[in-house]
């Protein structure tokens, strides 16, 4: 069966500090990969997506970047923190894009 | 955008009465998904109805659509206090070629 990990659950990072969060996927080969926001009660924004090994398209620009260094392999980073960048980081993959996406449990970025 | 949008944005019933969740979408889908969010949680996809689809049940679940509307909803039976969480709508697009975009979603709490 597939899984997919995110980590980590938690992470108190202060202002202009670098980011660094990890997403992996077993069980399937090939999967789109996704990152999405969350601010506190509200819906999801979708910042990255990748259909393939190196290819990443973007949603938003901002301060944030992602890669895809192997096939189930989809890191979420960023050079220097801001305040705005606090909320809840989801990653999700799915076999196509029109097929259910299958999600992390998140991880809750505060900055101070 | 063809952003799905959920209404209400929350809903408080009491243990044992049914639940009723709209989602209204601007452009033509292939299928309409429905996802559920337990507090602090990943999003964990719950039923899928094609555009060719009326109807769809699952359990206590029962999910309409009405294409020519642009329209769906999701009834929850009979629910439980572990219904409590927040439901989603996300809608792919005609084409295919894009990721599912997702509604700012309903709080559903259900009081024992």
């Amino acid at each position: 069966s597939q899984t997919i990990h995110q980590w980590p659950a938690t992470l108190v990072q202060p202002v202009g500090s670098p980011l660094s969060l990890e997403c992996t996927v077993e069980g399937t080969s090939n999967p789109n990969l996704y990152w999405y926001r969350q601010a506190a009660g509200r819906g999801l924004q979708l910042l990255f997506y990748s259909v393939g090994i190196g290819q990443i398209s973007s949603e938003v620009p901002q301060n944030l970047s992602a890669s895809r260094p192997q096939d189930r392999q989809f890191i979420l980073s960023s050079k220097k923190l801001l305040l705005s960048d606090s909320g809840f980081y989801l990653c999700a993959w799915s076999t196509e894009f029109n097929q259910p996406q299958h999600f992390g449990d998140g991880t809750r970025l505060s900055i101070l | 955008s063809q952003q799905g949008e959920e209404d209400p944005q929350a809903l408080s019933i009491q243990e044992g009465e049914n639940a009723t969740m709209n989602c209204s979408y601007k452009t033509s889908i292939n299928n309409l998904q429905w996802y559920r969010q337990n507090s602090g949680r990943g999003l964990v996809h719950l039923i899928l109805i094609r555009s060719n689809e009326r109807e769809k049940h699952s359990g206590r679940l029962r999910v309409t659509l009405d294409t020519s509307k642009k329209s769906s909803s999701l009834l929850i039976t009979a629910s439980r206090a572990a219904d409590t969480a927040s439901y989603f709508c996300a809608t792919d697009a005609n084409s295919g070629n894009t990721p599912l975009v997702f509604g700012k979603g309903t709080r559903l709490s259900v009081i024992a």
